[in-house]
């Protein structure tokens, strides 16, 4: 069965201080791994895709990352508006849905200035 | 407008009420998700249509729970016989077949936050 985890559950950073997220999943082939920003009272917000293993995407402080196993969101010298909530997800190949895309549970982001 | 839009964006009712939540999706996607989110949890699924395919109805969590989407484009979520444990906000996303032969991502409304007293 499909299954993306992330962590930590939350973070706390000083403003300028850099960290990573993780997204790990499992998926019977990967088609697409997605990541969103998510602020309260709102819906997700698409961020970036990857595609295959080694794939790098970059927007402002943000930097995504992809291994077989695995999803790394950098944050470069974060600001206080980079908080909120960041949502990874993944589309498998799997015949029985084959358009699912499963979410992870998220990982809350508070930058402190 | 040009986004995903969903109606209302708040539902209060009774416990044993039905309900039906809208979504008017991005015109020109072929795939509508709908998904349940509940205080502080990630992005449950509970259904999808692409095109005129049959919808996957795999998530939705109980017969009480249907969804059409019409003529490829608007979209109702109907929940009969609410009960407290459906409180939560609904989340309606739109998307279009990519080159790859995967969706691109999903656009997502700011959901319908729906409270059973």
């Amino acid at each position: 069965e499909d299954q993306v985890t992330q962590s930590p559950e939350a973070l706390r950073l000083q403003e300028g201080e850099s960290s990573s997220l993780n997204c790990s999943y499992t998926v019977s082939g990967l088609r697409g791994l997605f990541w969103y920003r998510q602020d309260p009272g709102k819906g997700p917000e698409f961020l970036f895709t990857l595609y295959s293993a080694g794939e790098e995407k970059e927007k402002e402080r943000l930097k995504a990352t992809l291994t077989k196993k695995e999803s790394f969101l950098h944050i470069t010298a974060p600001k206080p508006e980079d908080s909120a909530t960041y949502l990874c997800a993944v589309q498998g190949m799997g015949k029985t849905s084959y358009d699912k895309v499963i979410f992870g549970p998220g990982t809350s982001l508070s930058v402190i200035p | 407008g040009a986004g995903v839009s969903q109606s209302p964006s708040n539902k209060v009712t009774e416990k044993g009420k039905d309900v039906e939540l809208r979504c008017d999706p991005i015109s020109g996607h072929t795939a509508l998700y709908w998904y349940r989110q509940s205080l502080g949890q990630g992005l449950e699924f509970l259904i999808y249509f692409q095109g005129n395919s049959a919808p996957d109805k795999s998530g939705l969590p109980s017969d009480r729970f249907s969804a059409e989407r019409t003529g490829g484009s608007v979209s109702t979520l109907t929940i009969q016989r609410t009960q407290q444990e459906d409180s939560a906000v609904y989340l309606c996303a739109s998307s279009q077949r990519g080159v790859r032969g995967s969706n691109q991502p999903q656009h997502f409304g700011d959901g319908t936050r729906l409270s059973i007293l």
